[in-house]
Protein backbone atom coordinates (compact mmCIF):
# COMPACT_ATOMS: atom_id res chain seq x y z
CA UNK A 1 0.00 0.00 0.00
CA UNK A 2 1.38 3.22 -0.86
CA UNK A 3 1.31 4.96 2.35
CA UNK A 4 1.15 8.54 0.55
CA UNK A 5 -0.42 9.26 -2.40
CA UNK A 6 -1.31 11.72 -4.74
CA UNK A 7 -2.60 12.37 -8.46
CA UNK A 8 -2.56 13.13 -10.57
CA UNK A 9 1.27 12.08 -11.10
CA UNK A 10 1.57 14.19 -14.69
CA UNK A 11 -0.60 17.48 -15.64
CA UNK A 12 -0.22 19.75 -18.30
CA UNK A 13 -2.71 22.44 -18.89
CA UNK A 14 -2.64 26.07 -20.29
CA UNK A 15 -2.38 29.36 -18.51
CA UNK A 16 -4.83 30.78 -16.84
CA UNK A 17 -7.21 27.14 -16.04
CA UNK A 18 -7.91 26.04 -12.76
CA UNK A 19 -6.21 22.81 -11.75
CA UNK A 20 -6.63 20.45 -8.39
CA UNK A 21 -3.74 17.53 -6.61
CA UNK A 22 -4.94 15.50 -4.69
CA UNK A 23 -3.42 13.88 -1.61
CA UNK A 24 -4.11 11.14 0.74
CA UNK A 25 -2.10 9.39 3.67
CA UNK A 26 -2.74 6.11 5.03
CA UNK A 27 -0.32 6.18 8.29
CA UNK A 28 -2.36 7.77 10.69
CA UNK A 29 -0.50 11.14 11.07
CA UNK A 30 -2.16 14.09 12.31
CA UNK A 31 0.23 16.25 9.53
CA UNK A 32 0.56 16.97 6.04
CA UNK A 33 2.41 19.18 3.12
CA UNK A 34 2.75 20.61 0.56
CA UNK A 35 6.50 21.51 -0.90
CA UNK A 36 6.91 22.64 -4.13
CA UNK A 37 10.31 21.59 -6.38
CA UNK A 38 11.46 24.06 -9.06
CA UNK A 39 12.90 23.27 -12.21
CA UNK A 40 16.59 23.56 -10.28
CA UNK A 41 15.36 20.88 -7.93
CA UNK A 42 14.94 23.63 -4.99
CA UNK A 43 12.51 22.40 -2.62
CA UNK A 44 10.72 24.93 -0.65
CA UNK A 45 7.36 24.34 2.19
CA UNK A 46 4.24 26.09 0.60
CA UNK A 47 1.51 24.76 3.72
CA UNK A 48 1.06 22.26 6.15
CA UNK A 49 -2.17 21.80 8.15
CA UNK A 50 -2.87 19.83 11.20
CA UNK A 51 -5.66 17.95 12.27
CA UNK A 52 -7.17 20.00 9.71
CA UNK A 53 -6.25 23.28 10.20
CA UNK A 54 -3.39 25.71 8.69
CA UNK A 55 -0.42 26.06 10.67
CA UNK A 56 2.14 27.14 8.05
CA UNK A 57 1.45 29.37 4.38
CA UNK A 58 4.80 30.39 3.04
CA UNK A 59 3.90 33.64 2.01
CA UNK A 60 2.25 31.39 -1.37
CA UNK A 61 -0.18 33.43 -3.55
CA UNK A 62 -3.70 33.25 -2.41
CA UNK A 63 -4.05 31.79 -6.14
CA UNK A 64 -3.34 28.47 -4.02
CA UNK A 65 -5.88 27.19 -1.89
CA UNK A 66 -5.69 23.53 0.19
CA UNK A 67 -8.27 22.10 1.45
CA UNK A 68 -8.22 19.28 3.91
CA UNK A 69 -11.26 17.38 4.63
CA UNK A 70 -10.20 15.35 6.92
CA UNK A 71 -6.55 14.48 8.39
CA UNK A 72 -6.09 12.33 6.17
CA UNK A 73 -6.53 13.81 3.28
CA UNK A 74 -4.82 17.76 1.94
CA UNK A 75 -5.80 18.46 -1.46
CA UNK A 76 -3.81 21.45 -3.84
CA UNK A 77 -6.43 24.17 -5.75
CA UNK A 78 -4.35 26.19 -7.91
CA UNK A 79 -6.98 29.00 -9.41
CA UNK A 80 -5.25 31.06 -12.68
CA UNK A 81 -2.64 29.12 -13.29
CA UNK A 82 1.05 31.25 -14.29
CA UNK A 83 3.98 29.49 -16.52
CA UNK A 84 5.90 30.04 -13.24
CA UNK A 85 3.93 27.50 -11.61
CA UNK A 86 5.47 24.81 -13.77
CA UNK A 87 6.58 22.65 -10.64
CA UNK A 88 7.03 19.18 -9.34
CA UNK A 89 4.56 19.31 -6.21
CA UNK A 90 4.83 17.01 -3.36
CA UNK A 91 2.76 16.20 -1.01
CA UNK A 92 4.15 14.72 2.59
CA UNK A 93 2.90 13.37 5.75
CA UNK A 94 4.30 13.46 9.59
CA UNK A 95 2.69 11.94 12.90
CA UNK A 96 3.03 15.30 14.49
CA UNK A 97 3.43 18.99 13.81
CA UNK A 98 6.32 19.52 15.57
CA UNK A 99 8.96 18.16 12.91
CA UNK A 100 11.99 18.04 14.31
CA UNK A 101 12.81 14.00 15.54
CA UNK A 102 10.46 12.79 12.94
CA UNK A 103 10.14 11.74 9.37
CA UNK A 104 7.85 13.63 7.16
CA UNK A 105 7.33 10.77 4.31
CA UNK A 106 7.12 12.39 0.71
CA UNK A 107 4.61 11.01 -2.60
CA UNK A 108 5.97 10.46 -5.66
CA UNK A 109 5.15 14.05 -6.97
CA UNK A 110 2.93 15.82 -9.32
CA UNK A 111 5.25 17.13 -12.41
CA UNK A 112 2.62 20.37 -13.37
CA UNK A 113 3.61 22.22 -16.66
CA UNK A 114 1.73 24.98 -17.79
CA UNK A 115 1.54 25.97 -21.27
CA UNK B 1 17.03 32.02 9.60
CA UNK B 2 17.77 27.79 9.68
CA UNK B 3 19.52 27.11 6.71
CA UNK B 4 21.06 24.14 4.92
CA UNK B 5 23.65 24.36 2.57
CA UNK B 6 25.19 21.36 0.46
CA UNK B 7 28.06 21.10 -1.82
CA UNK B 8 27.29 21.90 -5.45
CA UNK B 9 26.94 19.04 -8.33
CA UNK B 10 26.98 17.13 -10.28
CA UNK B 11 29.54 14.77 -8.91
CA UNK B 12 30.14 12.23 -11.02
CA UNK B 13 32.04 9.06 -9.59
CA UNK B 14 33.12 5.79 -11.42
CA UNK B 15 31.81 2.17 -9.59
CA UNK B 16 33.07 1.25 -6.35
CA UNK B 17 34.36 4.67 -5.87
CA UNK B 18 34.47 6.74 -2.48
CA UNK B 19 31.18 8.96 -1.98
CA UNK B 20 31.46 12.34 0.29
CA UNK B 21 28.83 14.89 -0.36
CA UNK B 22 28.87 17.80 2.42
CA UNK B 23 26.58 19.56 4.46
CA UNK B 24 26.34 21.54 6.89
CA UNK B 25 23.57 23.63 8.33
CA UNK B 26 22.63 26.89 10.59
CA UNK B 27 19.98 27.17 12.82
CA UNK B 28 18.94 27.94 16.31
CA UNK B 29 17.79 24.99 19.24
CA UNK B 30 18.84 21.47 18.33
CA UNK B 31 17.55 20.26 14.89
CA UNK B 32 16.90 16.76 13.61
CA UNK B 33 18.62 16.05 10.39
CA UNK B 34 18.15 14.17 7.44
CA UNK B 35 19.18 12.98 4.40
CA UNK B 36 16.83 12.49 1.33
CA UNK B 37 16.99 10.96 -2.32
CA UNK B 38 15.36 11.13 -5.61
CA UNK B 39 16.32 8.89 -7.81
CA UNK B 40 14.95 10.07 -11.72
CA UNK B 41 11.17 10.80 -12.34
CA UNK B 42 10.63 9.61 -9.10
CA UNK B 43 9.94 11.49 -5.59
CA UNK B 44 11.48 11.74 -2.27
CA UNK B 45 12.80 9.10 -0.20
CA UNK B 46 13.98 8.84 3.16
CA UNK B 47 17.68 7.83 3.22
CA UNK B 48 18.42 8.33 6.91
CA UNK B 49 18.32 10.69 9.81
CA UNK B 50 19.75 11.54 13.22
CA UNK B 51 18.28 13.16 16.06
CA UNK B 52 21.07 15.06 18.17
CA UNK B 53 24.43 15.41 18.44
CA UNK B 54 27.00 12.76 17.38
CA UNK B 55 24.59 10.36 16.35
CA UNK B 56 25.00 8.58 13.25
CA UNK B 57 22.21 7.74 10.91
CA UNK B 58 23.13 4.76 8.01
CA UNK B 59 20.90 3.21 5.57
CA UNK B 60 21.70 1.17 2.48
CA UNK B 61 25.62 1.73 2.98
CA UNK B 62 25.48 5.34 3.55
CA UNK B 63 26.29 6.94 6.61
CA UNK B 64 25.96 10.21 7.91
CA UNK B 65 27.22 11.50 11.42
CA UNK B 66 25.83 14.39 13.51
CA UNK B 67 28.58 16.64 14.45
CA UNK B 68 27.30 19.52 16.46
CA UNK B 69 30.91 21.03 16.67
CA UNK B 70 31.07 21.56 13.44
CA UNK B 71 28.12 22.05 12.36
CA UNK B 72 27.82 19.02 10.02
CA UNK B 73 25.71 16.16 8.49
CA UNK B 74 28.23 14.97 5.68
CA UNK B 75 26.95 11.97 3.75
CA UNK B 76 29.42 9.13 3.07
CA UNK B 77 29.34 5.58 1.22
CA UNK B 78 32.56 3.47 0.88
CA UNK B 79 31.51 2.04 -2.21
CA UNK B 80 28.93 3.38 -4.59
CA UNK B 81 26.95 1.62 -7.66
CA UNK B 82 25.27 2.86 -10.63
CA UNK B 83 21.96 2.59 -8.74
CA UNK B 84 22.85 5.06 -6.68
CA UNK B 85 22.52 8.08 -8.83
CA UNK B 86 20.12 10.23 -7.84
CA UNK B 87 19.89 13.49 -6.28
CA UNK B 88 20.54 13.65 -2.28
CA UNK B 89 19.14 16.30 -0.68
CA UNK B 90 20.13 17.17 3.20
CA UNK B 91 17.48 18.63 5.39
CA UNK B 92 17.05 19.88 8.90
CA UNK B 93 13.87 20.39 10.71
CA UNK B 94 12.83 22.66 13.71
CA UNK B 95 9.45 23.78 13.51
CA UNK B 96 9.29 22.67 9.38
CA UNK B 97 11.58 20.47 7.17
CA UNK B 98 14.35 22.75 5.44
CA UNK B 99 16.11 21.62 2.31
CA UNK B 100 19.47 21.95 1.32
CA UNK B 101 19.55 22.56 -2.57
CA UNK B 102 20.41 18.89 -3.59
CA UNK B 103 23.57 17.33 -4.90
CA UNK B 104 23.28 15.26 -8.31
CA UNK B 105 25.54 11.91 -8.15
CA UNK B 106 26.18 10.39 -11.43
CA UNK B 107 27.75 7.25 -10.72
CA UNK B 108 29.29 5.25 -14.37
CA UNK B 109 30.23 1.89 -14.76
Amino acid sequence: DTAVSQTPKYLVTQMGNDKSIKCEQNLGHDTMYWYKQDSKKFLKIMFSYNNKELIINETVPNRFSPKSPDKAHLNLHINSLELGDSAVYFCASSQVVHVSGNTIYFGEGSWLTVV
Amino acid sequence: GDSVTQMEGPVTLSEEAFLTINCTYTATGYPSLFWYVQYPGEGLQLLLKATKADDKGSNKGFEATYRKETTSFHLEKGSVQVSDSAVYFCALSSDKLIFGTGTRLQVFP
